[in-house]
């Protein structure tokens, strides 16, 4: 158990809709991390917040956004979902800004259909 | 565009056997290197995180070295074992001022056969 939680497990939702992932951080972690790992795909990084703040960007699309509140926990935001957002998210969380060690969660399985 | 490549994508060796891996990233405003291993319907777990040219660190039978100057680590696993087969990602860090970046590269899949 790395101390990372991600609510809910799984998510099973239609085309056009809007989700939202939840990731707690371990207990004195700044960071938060988002990931999507796709059917055939590897792990795509896709944003980092650190203490609040947007820090790192990588391949996240227009149509999801997120954020990371006062008490560290952090959303991600899906919407007008496609059959293609179909995929397992992580959410990872590290203690500094840039060159810590990453505790990933459980992941989410999110399923559109 | 940043690319970070490894090789090989995936390998077979037989129990016992010393493999090793290659991740090669682009050198400029580099800041840190970090292997994981993935085993399958699992998460990505934390290896080793490197940050100084010549860094060498070790975990076990595992051990990983970075040469930032050319830009690439090695990982090494000595004496493989049927549990060591997994997915094994290399990702490089970059700084960036206010806005930092994080790459990964696809992976190389290890299966050890027993």
């Amino acid at each position: 158990d790395s101390g990372v939680t991600q609510t809910p497990k799984h998510l099973i939702t239609a085309t056009g809709q809007r989700v939202t992932l939840r990731c707690s951080p371990r207990s004195g972690d700044l960071s938060v991390y988002w990931y999507q790992q796709s059917l055939d795909q590897g792990l795509q990084f896709l944003i980092q917040y650190y203490n609040g703040e947007e820090r790192a960007k990588g391949n996240i699309l227009e149509r999801f956004s997120a954020q990371q509140f006062p008490d560290l926990h952090s959303e991600l935001n899906l919407s007008s979902l496609e059959l293609g957002d179909s995929a397992l998210y992580f959410c990872a969380s590290s203690p500094g800004a840039i060159g810590d060690e990453q505790f990933f969660g459980p992941g989410t399985r999110l399923t559109v259909l | 565009i940043l690319n970070v490549e490894q090789s090989p994508q995936s390998l077979h060796v037989q129990e016992g056997d010393s493999t090793n891996f290659t991740c090669s990233f682009p050198s400029s405003n580099f800041y840190a290197l970090h292997w994981y291993r993935w085993e399958t319907a699992k998460s990505p777990e934390a290896l080793f995180v490197m940050t100084l040219n010549g860094d060498e660190k070790k975990k076990g039978r595992i051990s990983a070295t970075l040469n930032t100057k050319e830009g690439y680590s090695y990982l090494y696993i000595k004496g493989s074992q049927p549990e060591d087969s997994a997915t094994y990602l290399c990702a490089s860090e970059y700084y960036g001022g206010a806005t930092n970046k994080l790459i990964f590269g696809t992976g190389t899949l290890l299966a050890v056969q027993p």
